[in-house]
């Protein structure tokens, strides 16, 4: 059991914009920003979006990020065949002194 | 470039020790905090464990405390993760990442398989 909650999978057509969310709590998410990781298949996982809608150079602006509250998103537009992934929520957990994770969701892009 | 290369992982038994290597190069190894962060088969993402840039600020994930230690040599850019008392669920691929600002990783080596098995 994560304690950051994504939804299993989600899916979408090319050209369509899908979410993503990422639940969280007042421990975590509602006081620390949220990371979004990208992981294709068989890839190693690589950054994606840093401090809630921040994108690393690179990283198209078909990708962006909020959160609100306990809560965050991720949202890709223009869907594209090569977005097919998995994607992990990440927020700072202090009483951990690290990260935690979401469970992942695999974007189908059908 | 920014490379990050893991080495040492293989199949041993439960109880068994492992120690895991990092190469870094294309950046200041020294400047950054580094982290280990692994995969169990067809699950998501775990944190393990982390090492401040001078190692004086190290932490670990619960389900690896008192058995994985986590150190670094900056002249040689590596990084290692010496792991004992293995488990059939210590499984997994080991990543490397680097440490941008807290919780952020912005590079992550391919990672290397780690099987426990008797």
């Amino acid at each position: 059991q994560s304690v950051l909650t994504q939804p299993p999978s989600v899916s979408g057509t090319p050209g369509q914009r899908v979410t993503i969310s990422c639940s969280g709590s007042s421990s975590n998410i509602g006081i620390n920003s949220v990371t979004w990781y990208q992981q294709l298949p068989g890839t190693a996982p690589t950054l994606l979006i840093y401090s809630n809608n921040k994108r690393p150079s690179g990283v198209p602006d078909r990708f962006s990020g909020s959160k609100s509250g306990t809560s965050a998103s991720l949202a890709i537009s223009g869907l594209q065949s090569g977005d097919e992934a998995d994607y992990y929520c990440s927020t700072w957990h202090d009483s951990l002194n690290g990260p935690v994770f979401g469970g992942g969701t695999k974007l189908t892009v059908l | 470039e920014v490379q990050l290369v893991e080495s040492g992982g293989g199949l041993v038994k439960p109880g068994e020790s492992l120690r895991l290597s990092c190469a870094a190069s294309g950046f200041t190894f020294s400047d950054y905090s580094m982290n280990w962060v692994r995969q169990a088969p067809g699950k998501g993402l775990e944190w393990v464990s982390s090492i401040s840039t001078s190692s004086a600020y190290i932490y670990y994930a619960d389900s690896v405390k008192g058995r994985f230690t986590v150190s670094r040599d900056n002249a040689k850019k590596s990084l290692f993760l010496q792991m004992n008392s293995l488990r059939d669920d210590d499984t997994a691929v080991y990543y490397c990442a680097t440490e941008n600002d807290p919780g952020e990783f912005d590079y992550w080596g391919q990672g290397t398989v780690v099987t426990v098995s008797s």
